[in-house]
C-alpha cells in the first residue's frame, strides 16, 4: 500500500522569505500523480500544485514550485516570497490507482505559520 | 457557482442518533468520494462511487452507509452515532482521466456529544 510521510508537523517562515515543506512517499507504481493541497482555517481544501510522475520537469505555479525526485520518492514544496495568506495546513497527497479504484492517500500535514 | 457543496456545514448531535450529510457536485464528474478528517487533521478515504456504483469501502463501520441516487449526488448516512465519529467529513469529486485532481466540498463538522 502506498504511504505518504510529512516529517515536519510545523514550520514557520518570515513574510517575504522562502520555505520548503518536505514529503516522501512509498509506492511500487511507475506512473502516478502527486499533489499538494492547502487547508486554511476556513477548512476548504485547495489544490496548490500537481506533478505527474512521468514528467521530469518540476511543476511550478506562481510562487509555488516542487522539487520532485522520483528515484528518492521525494516531493517537496517550495513557497517563495511567503505571504500572510499562505498560513495554513499543507497536505501532500499521492493518487493511488489500484484494481480500478482511485483515491488520494494523504500525509499527516504540515502547519505553516507566516510571521509578519 | 459552487462546484462541490455539502449540507449541513455543521452538525451537533447526541450519541445514538442517526444523521445524514448530503453532497452535490455540478462539475459533471463521474467519481465522488467521502473522506474523514480526524481531530489530528489526518485525512483518510472512506468511500468512493463511480457513476452510482460503490468502488471503495475502506473498512468503515457498517453504521456508515453511503448512497448515490445519481452521479451528481453522494450522501452519507450514519446510524447510532458514537463519540468517535466526531470529525470533519469531506465530499470530493473527480473526472475520469486528465489530471485526476479531486475537488473538495467545504466539509461538514460533525460533533457528537
Amino acid at each position: 500500500a502506498q504511504t505518504v510521510t510529512q516529517s515536519q508537523p510545523e514550520m514557520s517562515v518570515q513574510e517575504a522569505e522562502t520555505v520548503t515543506l518536505s514529503c516522501t512517499y512509498d509506492t511500487s507504481e511507475s506512473d502516478y500523480y502527486l499533489f499538494w493541497y492547502k487547508q486554511p482555517p476556513s477548512r476548504q481544501m485547495i489544490l496548490v500544485i500537481r506533478q505527474e510522475a512521468y514528467k521530469q520537469q518540476n511543476a511550478t505555479e506562481n510562487r509555488f514550485s516542487v522539487n520532485f525526485q522520483k528515484a528518492a520518492k521525494s516531493f517537496s514544496l517550495k513557497i517563495s516570497d511567503s505571504q500572510l495568506g499562505d498560513a495554513a495546513m499543507y497536505f501532500c497527497a499521492y493518487r493511488s490507482w489500484t484494481g480500478g479504484s482511485e483515491k488520494l492517500v494523504f500525509g499527516k500535514g504540515t502547519k505553516l505559520t507566516v510571521n509578519p | 457557482d459552487t462546484a462541490v457543496s455539502q449540507t449541513p456545514k455543521y452538525l451537533v448531535t447526541q450519541m445514538g442518533n442517526d444523521k445524514s450529510i448530503k453532497c452535490e457536485q455540478n462539475l459533471g464528474h463521474d467519481t465522488m468520494y467521502w473522506y474523514k478528517q480526524d481531530s489530528k487533521k489526518f485525512l483518510k478515504i472512506m468511500f468512493s462511487y463511480n457513476n452510482k456504483e460503490l468502488i471503495i469501502n475502506e473498512t468503515v463501520p457498517n453504521r456508515f452507509s453511503p448512497k448515490s441516487p445519481d452521479k451528481a449526488h453522494l450522501n452519507l448516512h450514519i446510524n447510532s452515532l458514537e463519540l468517535g465519529d466526531s470529525a470533519v467529513y469531506f465530499c470530493a469529486s473527480s473526472p475520469r482521466g486528465g489530471s485526476y485532481e479531486q475537488y473538495f466540498g467545504p466539509g461538514t463538522r460533525l460533533t457528537v456529544t
